[in-house]
C-alpha cells in the first residue's frame, strides 16, 4: 500500500514568518513530487513539482527533497494571510505510470 | 476561459437516481481523472483514462462508471446514487510531459439524500 503522510494541522504561523509543511512517503523508488494549494472550497492547484534530490526555489516557496529520507517538504517564506490554505502533497510511484498518491492535506493558517 | 471545466457545478440528487458529472478540457491533454474528496480522507482516485480507448479503475470505482466520449470529454456516471457518494468531485488532466502534475477542474459538489 502506497502511503503519502501528513500532519493535518492546523499550523498556525504569524504574518513574515517561514511556515514549514513537511511530508512523508513509503514507495522508496518514487519518482516526482508535487505540491498543492487548495483554498476552501476551491480545487487543488499546483504551486511546486520537484523531481530531484535537493532545494528548488519558486518565489517564496522553496521545495525540498531528500530520497534516502523518504520525505518532501514546502517552505513558504515571509508567510502572508493570503497564503492560509491546505496544502496536498503528492508523489508519483516508481514505474513511468503517474499517478499521484495524494496525502490528506496539512492546513496552514497565517494569522497578522 | 478556463481550462478544464465541470457540469454541474453543484447537484442535490436523491438515493437510486442515476446521475452523470461532465468534465471538458481545452489543453489538448491526452491523460484524465476523476477525483472525489471527503472530508479528512484526501483525494481519492476513482477511474483514470490515458486516451480514448484507454479506461482505467482508481482505487474506489464500484459504484460509478466513466465515457470517454473524446480526447476533451470524460464524464462519470453514478449509476444508481447512494447518500455516501455524497462528495467534492474533481476532474483533473495531465500532461505525460509534464510527468503527472494535474489540472484540476473547478469541481462538483454533489448530495445525495
Amino acid at each position: 500500500q502506497k502511503e503519502v503522510e501528513q500532519n493535518s494541522g492546523p499550523l498556525s504561523v504569524p504574518e513574515g514568518a517561514i511556515a514549514s509543511l513537511n511530508c512523508t512517503y513509503s514507495d522508496r523508488g518514487s519518482q516526482s513530487f508535487f505540491w498543492y494549494r487548495q483554498y476552501s472550497g476551491k480545487s487543488p492547484e499546483l504551486i511546486m513539482s520537484i523531481y530531484s534530490n535537493g532545494d528548488k526555489e519558486d518565489g517564496r516557496f522553496t521545495a525540498q527533497l531528500n530520497k534516502a529520507s523518504q520525505y518532501v517538504s514546502l517552505l513558504i517564506r515571509d508567510s502572508q494571510p493570503s497564503d492560509s490554505a491546505t496544502y496536498l502533497c503528492a508523489v508519483n510511484p516508481p514505474g513511468g505510470s503517474y499517478i499521484p498518491t495524494f496525502g490528506r492535506g496539512t492546513s496552514l493558517i497565517v494569522h497578522p | 476561459d478556463a481550462d478544464v471545466t465541470q457540469t454541474p457545478r453543484n447537484r442535490i440528487t436523491k438515493t437510486g437516481k442515476r446521475i452523470m458529472l461532465e468534465c471538458s478540457q481545452t489543453k489538448g491533454h491526452d491523460r484524465m481523472y476523476w477525483y472525489r474528496q471527503d472530508p479528512g480522507l484526501g483525494l481519492r482516485l476513482i477511474y483514470y483514462s490515458f486516451d480514448v480507448k484507454d479506461i482505467n479503475k482508481g482505487e474506489i470505482s464500484d459504484g460509478y462508471s466513466v465515457s470517454r466520449q473524446a480526447q476533451a470529454k470524460f464524464s462519470l456516471s453514478l449509476e444508481s446514487a447512494i447518500p455516501n457518494q455524497t462528495a467534492l468531485y474533481f476532474c483533473a488532466t495531465s500532461d505525460l510531459a509534464e510527468q503527472g502534475a494535474l489540472n484540476f477542474g473547478p469541481g462538483t459538489r454533489l448530495l445525495v439524500l
